[in-house]
């Protein structure tokens, strides 16, 4: 399997634009998790899909943000329009049920500069 | 509400030294902890999990952590550090009731001198 794709592996824009991430999650899995590194926050959830439906999305930031999951195999986080503090690495992650003994595939992420 | 805490942002050991890395959790439920470790421009892998039972958890490459309830603490071990092991390592903790959602320490960059 290759694991958990993500594209583009680096982005950079300018304040104002929009910005969407992409991931592949593996196959078969039915979990999907979107999280956010920054120096100052550390690790932080944004968002997690069980079978496409997103259920908890309280760590998405504020309305700007917003991620979709229209199958199995793909999902986007979009960032409207894009601010310079939201720079930083996303990572999405997926895991076969979203059980919290299930373990969780990383991507590479996605390291995102806003200018 | 549940939280880790990771002592020392930066641990520097020679090789062939024990490694400590330190993590305490707080949960007003029984726990699930996690330890990550994320390589270079890489994403995170999982090191090894506490559920229930044995409270001494053997991961891969040869680290372990001891679930110590008492201390609230998760702490990872390992005999010898190898120049590999330099990384950075996050602690995670997750409950039953929160789904598959993992909380995550502020992460301890591990350094290996040789």
């Amino acid at each position: 399997d290759a694991g958990v794709i993500q594209s583009p592996r680096h982005e950079v824009t300018e304040m104002g634009q929009e910005v969407t991430l992409r991931c592949k999650p593996i196959s078969g899995h039915n979990s999907l998790f979107w999280y956010r590194q920054t120096m100052m926050r550390g690790l932080e959830l944004l968002i997690y899909f069980n079978n496409n439906v997103p259920i908890d999305d309280s760590g998405m930031p504020e309305d700007r943000f917003s991620a979709k999951m229209p199958n199995a195999s793909f999902s986007t986080l979009k960032i409207q329009p894009s601010e310079p503090r939201d720079s930083a690495v996303y990572f999405c992650a997926s895991s076969p049920t979203g059980r919290i003994l299930d373990e969780q595939f990383f991507g590479p992420g996605t390291r995102l500069t806003v200018l | 509400a549940q939280s880790v805490t990771q002592l020392g942002s930066h641990v520097s050991v020679s090789e062939g030294a024990l490694v400590l890395l330190r993590c305490n959790y707080s949960s007003s439920v029984p726990p699930y902890l996690f330890w990550y470790v994320q390589y270079p421009n890489q994403g995170l892998q999982l090191l090894l999990k506490y559920t229930t039972g044995a409270t001494l958890v053997k991961g891969i490459n040869g680290f372990e952590a001891e679930f110590k309830k008492s201390e609230t603490s998760f702490h990872l071990t390992k005999p010898s550090a190898h120049m590999s092991d330099a990384a950075e390592y996050f602690c995670a903790v997750s409950v039953d009731n929160q789904g598959g959602k993992l909380i995550f320490g502020q992460g301890t960059e591990l350094s290996v001198k040789p």
